[in-house]
């Protein structure tokens, strides 16, 4: 069974750092890209950017380009969305995705990652 | 820059069909996908490649596209059916999602 698991809620303060995760398990995790979805509160889905735990191939949305860094280490199935310098606006769900190769839909979505930035 | 269009909501009536449309400059040469959102939950799935329906989601949903707009479709609509329906398609290497579209069923 194809689960991605991201890690916990996290609060933070702003100006601090934090990097998230989501695990693969169940498929090569190597051979399908994963993808940062950001859900601000009673918004829309917004795409991050994408990786390709393989060779760490990463593409950003103009948007976050500059905002946030995504990683992957493939020797443990897991891929992370970090940020040097939260502000209270990256208050947010953030989901990981997992697509295939081409213009392929995202087939498998974690459980989402909860973000509060207050001071 | 690419933008993927929705209505803000959509109303149906139980066992009615619901029809969301999303519309895009150039969709016609591009895959959408649509994916429902439940409160409190990720979101899933439902259709890919325009009209594809990936495993485990009902024949009531079906998927079009005429043009430049593409368009989910939900028969016998359920009162479960109730959801946030977004829409998707890559521009070059960039993914973007429609604004949503709330499903009332009512």
């Amino acid at each position: 069974e194809v689960q991605l698991v991201q890690s916990g809620a996290e609060v933070k303060k702003p100006g601090e750092s934090l990097k998230i995760s989501c695990k693969g398990s169940g498929y090569t995790f190597t051979t399908y890209w994963i993808a940062w979805v950001r859900q601000m509160p009673g918004k829309g889905l917004e795409w991050m950017g994408i990786i390709y735990p393989d060779d760490s191939d990463t593409r950003y949305s103009p948007s976050f380009q500059g905002q946030v860094t995504i990683s992957a280490d493939k020797s443990i199935n897991t891929a992370y969305l970090q940020w040097n310098s939260l502000r209270a606006s990256d208050t947010a769900m953030y989901y990981c995705a997992r697509h295939g190769a081409g213009y392929a839909p995202f087939d498998y979505w974690g459980q989402g990652t909860l973000v509060t930035v207050s001071s | 820059s690419y933008e993927l269009t929705q209505p803000p909501s959509v109303s149906v009536s139980p066992g009615q069909t619901a029809s969301i449309a999303c519309s895009g400059n150039k969709l016609g040469d591009k895959y959408a996908s649509w994916y429902r959102q439940k409160p409190g939950q990720s979101p899933i799935l439902v259709i890919y490649q325009d009209t594809k329906r990936p495993s485990g989601i009902p024949e009531r949903f079906s998927g079009s596209k005429s043009g430049n707009t593409a368009t989910l479709t939900v028969s016998e609509t359920q009162a479960m059916d109730e959801a946030d329906y977004y829409c998707q398609a890559w521009d070059g290497s960039t993914a973007l999602f429609g604004g949503g579209t709330k499903l009332t069923v009512l």
